[in-house]
């Protein structure tokens, strides 16, 4: 059963036009992730949400923001994609203070900008 | 602020033998994670294997274990019985407690038949 479910699994949008994308969680975790993966890099974190607090990373541009409504859901929009946004998404989660780096990740967003 | 070092940008094995992916830290920190994660082509992340700065044993989980050496700041993951299925980019990472993920650039395993 997926547990960390990410939509849409491919998804392309226009240089500029303002695109959202989605996650959910079955494992009533507090804190939800949305990382950027490049190309044979590593996954970069953009922002964090532990419960309703919201955590930005000091280089995340202001161009990416994200919602959490609820304890299952989390949205990832970009407001003007850019080429340099063409990126794999990564949505994960983790119980908390309770080994915060043991994280569940969903199968990801592949975004391609045109 | 944290630093993980993977140096084998790629790692071949043939199918059934072990293998071992090094990875190297550094911290400021007193307490803190290690952990391995596991990225097929499909692009999930799959977390491997936990290992707490303060456990005195090495980390089991199955065919994978932690080589955890804290003087020399390395936790390298050794692979046993290598499956074809486990060919895939694997991540070292770390957490100080109550903290974020740091992840290193990871090393692609290719196992042969």
């Amino acid at each position: 059963d997926a547990m960390v479910i990410q939509n849409p699994r491919y998804q392309v949008t226009q240089f500029g036009k303002p695109v959202t994308l989605s996650c959910s969680q079955t494992l009533n975790h507090n804190v939800m992730y949305w990382y950027q993966q490049k190309s044979s890099q590593a996954p970069k974190l953009l922002f964090h949400y532990y419960d309703k607090d919201f955590n930005n990373e000091a280089d995340t541009p202001d161009n990416f923001q994200s919602r959490r409504p609820n304890t299952s859901f989390c949205f990832l929009d970009i407001r003007s994609p850019g080429l340099g946004d063409a990126a794999m998404y990564l949505c994960a989660t983790s119980r908390g203070a309770d080994k915060p780096g043991e994280q569940y990740f969903g199968p990801g967003t592949r975004l391609t900008v045109t | 602020a944290q630093k993980i070092t993977q140096t084998q940008p790629g790692m071949f094995v043939q199918e059934k033998e072990a293998v071992t992916l090094d990875c190297t830290y550094d911290t400021s920190d007193q307490s803190y994670g290690l952990f391995w994660y596991k990225q097929p082509s499909s692009g999930e992340m799959i977390f491997l294997i936990y290992q707490g700065s303060y456990d005195e044993q090495n980390a089991t989980e199955g065919r994978y274990s932690l080589n955890f050496q804290k003087a020399r700041k390395s936790a390298n993951l050794v692979i046993s019985a290598s499956q074809l299925g486990d060919s895939a980019m694997y991540f070292c990472a770390m957490s100080p407690l109550s903290s974020t993920l740091t992840f290193g650039k990871g090393t692609m395993l290719l196992v042969s038949p």
